[in-house]
């Protein structure tokens, strides 16, 4: 079956340091990956996605590219910000499932 | 304006009990769903309905009966609350089904005593 394997945490970074959370998936046919975000005491928000192989998606700095080849979705950002402590979702939805498989969530905190 | 809407925001409630949560969407989408997340912040899918019929059920104790009276609402109730399901359950919705970019709900934080 389908499944996304995420870095645990957590992370802490000094701010205006380069951030990398790794992300890789396991899945049938051609799925769609994508990165949530989670503010303390707040829902989900979608960050970014990619939909095919050498994607990239991109929002607020954060980056990712869809790696086929080693089924991966690098979250990456060069300089992040106090604001960016969140917890970071990897999340794959296949194809004809209707439904997400998220990783595990990774902590980021990021100190002044 | 909240675009998916819960409540309550915290509920505490003894083991055994009955209780229920809503939810509402204003997006004008067909399709929402119920997540749990646990204390480990692992978050999995509970329930999908589109257009108020359901399409996702999980692997989920019959406790757990979602409710949509009509596609903008979907209700969680849950009977005979046990220890185990003190966690944080999330609202989303989508559209159309098949969409896969969701929107969340802020969470309901279930604590069982």
């Amino acid at each position: 079956g389908n499944s996304v394997t995420q870095m645990e945490g957590p992370v802490t970074l000094s701010e205006e340091a380069f951030l990398t959370i790794n992300c890789t998936y396991t899945a049938t046919g051609y799925p769609s990956l994508f990165w949530y975000v989670q503010y303390p005491g707040e829902g989900l928000q979608l960050l970014l996605k990619a939909t095919k192989a050498d994607d990239k998606g991109s929002n607020k700095g954060f980056e990712a590219t869809y790696r086929k080849e080693t089924t991966s979705f690098h979250l990456e950002k060069g300089s992040v910000q106090v604001s960016d402590s969140a917890v970071y979702f990897c999340a794959l939805w296949g194809s004809g499932t209707y439904k997400y498989i998220f990783g595990t969530g990774t902590r980021l905190k990021v100190l002044a | 304006d909240t675009a998916v809407s819960q409540t309550p925001k915290y509920l505490v409630t003894q083991m055994g009990n009955d209780k229920s949560i809503k939810c509402e969407q204003n997006l004008g989408h067909d399709t929402m769903y119920w997540y749990k997340q646990d204390s480990k912040k692992f978050l999995k899918i509970m329930f999908s309905y589109n257009n108020k019929e359901l399409i996702i059920n999980e692997t989920v104790p019959n406790r757990f009966s979602p409710k949509s009276p009509d596609k903008a609402h979907l209700n969680l109730h849950i009977n005979s609350l046990e220890l185990g399901d003190s966690a944080v359950y999330f609202c989303a919705s989508s559209a159309p089904r098949g969409s896969d970019t969701q929107y969340f709900g802020p969470g309901t934080r279930l604590t069982v005593l």
